[in-house]
C-alpha cells in the first residue's frame, strides 16, 4: 500500500512568497495533520482535519497558514506571504478511527521548506 | 505546544550495547508510540502501545506502556550502527486523535 505521500520534496523560495504544500493520506484514512519540525521546537502539530473538517489548527502560527482538505484524498498546507522563519520541515500524517483509537499515526518524508 | 519530557537527549554508546529511553507526561495517556526518523524521512512507526503495563517487542526493540499510564519506556538490546537516528515518543489522551510528541532522543552508535 501506498504511503502518506507529500510534495514537493523540497522548496525553496524567497521572503514573501506564497507557498503551497501537498498531501495524499493512505487510502481510507479519515485523520490528516499537519506538523512542524525544526531543531528549536521539535514537532510541532500545526493543524488536523477528520472527515475533511479541520478540528484544531490552534497550532497554526499567524494569519499566514492556511490549511485545506477539499477531499479525503487530499490536503494543502499554504503559507501567504512568506518569511525566512517559516523555513522548516512540513510533515504530513494520517491515520484511521476505523480501529476504535487502534490505529497509529504514519507520516510522510515530508517537505522541506526554505525561505531566503 | 505541549511535548512530552524525553530522556536522554542524545547519548553516545558501542556497538552491542543496550540502550533506554523513556518519556513522560503530567497527564495520562491512552496510547503511546515509538518513532524512529533518519535524516531527511519521515518518522517511522517502531511499536505501538495501547494499554497500561503493554510490554511489546519489535525484533531487538522493547517498549512498555508505564502502569501509571503516564510514562513509557524503549529499550533497544544489542545496538548496531544501523539504529543511529532519532527516536520519537508520541502520546494520546483519551477521546481525542491529536497525538503530542516528545523532544527526541539523538542515538549515536560507535563502531
Amino acid at each position: 500500500d501506498a504511503g502518506v505521500i507529500q510534495s514537493p520534496r523540497h522548496e525553496v523560495t524567497e521572503m514573501g512568497q506564497e507557498v503551497t504544500l501537498r498531501c495524499k493520506p493512505i487510502s481510507g484514512h479519515d485523520y490528516l495533520f499537519w506538523y512542524r519540525q525544526t531543531m528549536m521546537r521539535g514537532l510541532e502539530l500545526l493543524i488536523y482535519f477528520n472527515n475533511n473538517v479541520p478540528i484544531d489548527d490552534s497550532g497554526m502560527p499567524e494569519d499566514r497558514f492556511s490549511a485545506k482538505m477539499p477531499n479525503a484524498s487530499f490536503s494543502t498546507l499554504k503559507i501567504q506571504p512568506s518569511e525566512p522563519r517559516d523555513s522548516a520541515v512540513y510533515f504530513c500524517a494520517s491515520t484511521t478511527s476505523a480501529l476504535g483509537g487502534g490505529s497509529p499515526l504514519h507520516f510522510g518524508n515530508g517537505t522541506r521548506l526554505t525561505v531566503t | 505546544g505541549q511535548q512530552l519530557n524525553q530522556s536522554p537527549q542524545s547519548m553516545f554508546i558501542q556497538e552491542g550495547e543496550d540502550v533506554s529511553m523513556n518519556c513522560t507526561s503530567s497527564s495520562i495517556f491512552n496510547t503511546w508510540l515509538w518513532y524512529k526518523q533518519d535524516p531527511g524521512e519521515g518518522p517511522v512507526l517502531l511499536i505501538a502501545l495501547y494499554k497500561a503495563g503493554e510490554l511489546t517487542s519489535n525484533g531487538r526493540l522493547t517498549a512498555q506502556f508505564g502502569i501509571t499510564r503516564k510514562d513509557s519506556f524503549l529499550n533497544i538490546s544489542a545496538s548496531i550502527p544501523s539504529d543511529v537516528g532519532i527516536y520519537f515518543c508520541a502520546g494520546r489522551h483519551s477521546g481525542t486523535y491529536k497525538y503530542i510528541f516528545g523532544t527526541g532522543t539523538r542515538l549515536k552508535v560507535l563502531a
